[in-house]
């Protein structure tokens, strides 16, 4: 069974760093995709990184481009998100999912049940 | 960046109707490289359809998806109780994914 569990979420004050983490089980890690997803409070889902199995070329949503970073770690079955320079507009419930390739591309198959981040003073 | 744009916001409708939601995209999806998602109250997203038209795994057959390029459809023959929620389309043709604001489908 696959299973995404994230962590590392909390209050932060704006301008500060946060890093989340997401270990995954169930699958062979290194052979798919991983995406962070995030929904801030009563609104819709926003595409916020992904990154390939092998780790190379990861990508980013203008919103967040220059002030978060994708990694993975194929040995520990996980995948981070380092977030700097936050912001009150970053407050939102952070969805790790799986990407399964599908031709040059892959769609989000498993998801996790996200992890909390709310930045304010 | 390809915005993606779903109609109507809301719809109401009543079980056994049927029901079709709408995700027009700024610029043609390649490959159709498109999925939509259904998201209930304190879940996380669940995928329901990829490649435009496939359906995932265990997902039932009132749920359908068709178009192609620019314009992209998700009906649903008659629609369950468990069917009302909200939809979101996703386009994954580009290095940078995008979602649609979603639909909401409601009794």
């Amino acid at each position: 069974e696959v299973q995404l569990l994230e962590s590392g979420g909390g209050l932060v004050q704006p301008g500060g760093s946060l890093r989340l983490s997401c270990a995954a089980s169930g699958f062979t890690f290194s052979s798919y995709a991983m995406t962070w997803v995030r929904q801030a409070p009563g609104r819709g889902l926003e595409w916020v990184s992904g990154i390939r199995g092998s780790g190379v070329t990861p990508y980013y949503a203008d919103s967040v481009k220059g002030r978060f970073t994708i990694s993975r770690d194929n040995s520990k079955n996980a995948v981070y998100l380092q977030m700097n320079s936050l912001r009150a507009e970053d407050t939102a419930l952070y969805y790790c999912a799986r990407g399964y390739y599908y031709g040059s591309g892959y769609y989000l198959d498993d998801w996790g049940q996200g992890t909390l981040v709310t930045v304010s003073s | 960046e390809i915005v993606l744009t779903q109609s109507p916001g809301t719809l109401s409708l009543s079980p056994g109707e049927r029901a079709t939601l709408s995700c027009r995209a700024s610029q043609s999806v390649s490959s159709s490289y498109l999925a939509w998602y259904q998201q209930k109250p304190g879940q996380a997203p669940r995928l329901l359809i990829y490649g435009a038209s496939s359906r995932a795994t265990g997902i039932p057959d009132r749920f359908s998806g068709s178009g192609s390029g620019t314009d992209f459809t998700l009906t649903m023959s008659r629609l369950e109780p468990e069917d009302f929620a909200v939809y979101y389309c996703q386009q994954y043709g580009s290095s940078v994914h995008t979602f649609g604001q979603g639909t909401k489908l409601e009794i």
